[in-house]
């Protein structure tokens, strides 16, 4: 069955240490890549998206996420995170073969980060 | 950047009745509306997909004739909970994607139902 897979349930970790949230997918054919985040009491924000092109991409609030088809990945990353970077963060695919552009959630990921 | 809106935010509600969640994009025309419930702890999970002017498309396991879905206009959906029970109790969440947007989704706040 198709899956996203996000690696780590809780992350914790002090102000200024760098940040990487593993997600992985199942879908083999051309999929939109996207990593939302929930901040304690507030909606789904995007973050970042990936359509196509340079597989590194650059979002919002200094995140990043690089695509790798070969390891149907799509991790994302932040090299210093504050403690307003305390939020979950899911990681959602959009495969192709979908034409209505549903969205496939990981389960996501809490991250705490501490002063 | 897009805004989709939902009304009510909360609502609580006797077992037996029925509840109506709007979905509203704000500042653009949503060709389609997605509806999700979340439950604590947990990641969203897709109940439906919908159209303007079409019906509404159910996930497996989720029951069409129990969660309501109407998308009359480009701007709004509703999902409407019919003889709600304490197990629907939920957060609700819309998102809509339109048409220059492409396949970026837009999330609305959500709707917390306690049914009593």
């Amino acid at each position: 069955a198709q899956s996203v897979s996000q690696h780590n349930h809780h992350v914790i970790l002090s102000e200024a240490a760098s940040l990487e949230l593993g997600c992985n997918y199942s879908y083999g054919g051309t999929v939109n890549l996207f990593w939302y985040v929930q901040y304690p009491g507030q909606h789904l924000q995007l973050l970042l998206k990936y359509f196509s092109g340079d597989p590194l991409v650059k979002g919002i609030k200094g995140f990043e996420a690089e695509f790798i088809k070969s390891k149907f990945s799509f991790n994302l990353r932040k090299p210093s995170v504050q403690w307003s970077d305390t939020a979950e963060y899911f990681c959602a695919v959009n495969a192709f073969v979908d034409s209505w552009g549903k969205l496939q959630f990981g389960a996501g990921t809490q991250v705490v980060v501490t002063p | 950047g897009a805004v989709v809106s939902q009304h009510p935010s909360w609502v609580i509600c006797k077992s037996g009745t029925s509840v109506k969640i709007e979905c509203r994009s704000l500042d653009f025309q949503a060709t389609t509306m997605f509806w999700y419930r979340q439950f604590p702890k947990q990641s969203l999970m897709l109940m439906a997909t919908s159209n303007e002017g079409s019906k509404a498309t159910y996930e497996q396991g989720v029951e069409k004739d129990k969660f309501l879905i109407n998308h009359a206009s480009l701007t709004l959906s509703t999902l409407t909970v019919t003889s709600a029970h304490p197990e629907d109790s939920s957060f609700y969440i819309c998102s809509a994607r339109g048409r220059l947007l492409q396949e970026t989704q837009y999330f609305g706040p959500g709707t917390r139902l306690l049914v009593l």
